[in-house]
């Protein structure tokens, strides 16, 4: 079963606008990661953020956590038609397993 | 190697026949997931392997899967009698320190016709 569950599930946005997208999870984690999928086929590690952390940033992406809600959101600015792709959140299930979600599916438009 | 590779990147096979699926992870990886994408839906775990081990199978759907890996590095992922439910983008992927960042191949789009 999936631990993890983005929303929302498709966001269309232009150009140079920013695109937010939250994952919501259900039991305690160690840390969290987001990947992103191009044309459904591999996956691109994008960021990690640990359970003790707050906020990270990785040039254009800035990624928060918030354990007492158990949820994490991705921000994408000043978006580009190259960023269109599908991202998933994936949280530890234990040591050495990963759940995603079912994703977010995201279309820049030029 | 410099990524995960992933052999074939597309199979097309008629239900009942059996089918090999082949990665190839980075180099020094030790851990080795496998895991499925039905169209439009989230990864589905498959099997786990620590080496040459499989610590944790749990994921796979029946008995007519199975998976091997030889010399801590390729794996065979192996369906027997396929069924048309199996077609899916199969994904590979490998870490060094488990779940701190997987690496994916690019997958194997499996279709059961």
């Amino acid at each position: 079963s999936q631990q993890g569950e983005e929303d929302p599930q498709a966001l269309s946005i232009q150009e140079g606008e920013n695109a937010t997208m939250n994952c919501s999870y259900k039991t305690s984690i160690n840390n969290l990661q987001w990947y992103r999928q191009n044309s459904g086929r591999g996956l691109v590690h994008l960021i990690l953020i640990r359970s003790n952390e707050r906020e990270k940033h990785s040039g254009r992406l800035r990624v928060t956590l918030d354990t007492s809600k158990k949820s994490s959101s991705l921000l994408i600015t000043a978006s580009r038609a190259a960023d269109t792709a599908s991202y998933f959140c994936a949280t530890d299930v234990n040591d050495y397993k990963l759940s995603f979600g079912a994703g977010t599916t995201v279309t820049v438009r030029a | 190697g410099a990524g995960v590779s992933q052999s074939p990147s597309n199979k097309v096979t008629e239900k009942g026949k059996d089918v090999e699926l082949r990665c190839d992870p980075i180099s020094g990886h030790t851990a080795l997931y496998w895991y499925r994408q039905s169209l439009g839906q989230g990864l589905e775990f498959l099997i786990y392997f620590q080496g040459n081990s499989a610590p944790d199978k749990s994921g796979l759907p029946s008995d007519r899967f199975s998976a091997e890996r030889t010399g801590g590095s390729v794996s065979t992922l192996t369906i027997q009698r396929t069924q048309q439910e199996d077609s899916a983008v199969y994904l590979c992927a490998s870490s060094f320190q488990e779940v701190y960042g997987y690496t994916f191949g690019s997958g194997t789009r499996l279709t059961v016709v």
